[in-house]
């Protein structure tokens, strides 16, 4: 149980390209998703937290018009990454929380390696 | 502020014991998540604790002392394929989570 499913699992584009990964909570509701950024050899990076029907929560120093994020449905959420640049390559991953208290473990999807050229 | 703090890198032998600790200091606690890492990959969930005292789950066991704000994850016969950074995270009072750097742990043969 608690399956998340993270689309593509790989990106590479030219620089300005506008980049949408999917984030599917296959076998639960999750209310809660969350998007990270990991750099090669450095520690997660919370981005921003999604709920359910309501605009994301976004951390300091993130861009929301760079960055836009979708969670319309219990077990769906998107990022779109705009106008992408290459140091926006990075490695994106998606976790998602089921329904309850906060303290539900986050089930993380694959991820998705972007490469901007 | 809120801290986590767990060793950079740690280095055993295919077969033996490694304990990998995590002290933390954070606005409430509401539970303490270990994550296993492979390189290039997503989190694993691990294990969960909320109370005090040691969570046997097959190989891997986890530990908490909540008036120490300390925690351990406990490998053993550990396998090659053990070999992987090792994430400790605490909910706080917010029940956001905070998430520890992380421990390299490289399995020798």
């Amino acid at each position: 149980g608690a399956v998340v499913s993270q689309h593509p699992s790989w990106v590479i584009c030219k620089s300005g390209t506008s980049v949408k990964i999917e984030c599917r909570s296959l076998d639960f509701q999750a209310t809660t998703m969350f998007w990270y950024r990991q750099f090669p050899k450095q520690s997660l990076m919370l981005m921003a937290t999604s709920n359910e029907g309501s605009k994301a929560t976004y951390e300091q120093g993130v861009e929301k018009d760079k960055f836009l994020i979708n969670h319309a449905s219990l077990t769906l959420s998107t990022l779109t990454v705009t106008s992408a640049h290459p140091e926006d390559s990075s490695f994106y991953i998606c976790s998602a929380r089921g329904l309850g208290d906060g303290n539900q473990p986050q089930h993380f999807g694959d991820g998705t390696r972007l490469s901007i050229l | 502020g809120q801290n986590i703090d767990q060793p950079t890198e740690m280095t055993a032998t295919e077969g033996a014991i490694v304990q990998i600790n995590c002290t933390y200091q954070t606005s409430g606690f509401n539970g303490l998540f270990w994550y296993q890492q492979h390189a290039g990959e997503a989190p694993t969930f691990l294990s969960y604790n909320v109370l005090d005292g040691l969570e046997e789950k097959g190989r891997f066991s986890s530990f908490l002392s909540r008036s120490k704000g300390y925690s351990y994850l406990l490998l053993k016969e550990l396998q090659m394929k053990d070999s992987a950074s090792y994430l400790c995270a605490v909910i706080d009072s917010n029940y956001q989570l905070i998430w520890g750097a992380g421990t390299k742990l490289i399995i020798k043969p």
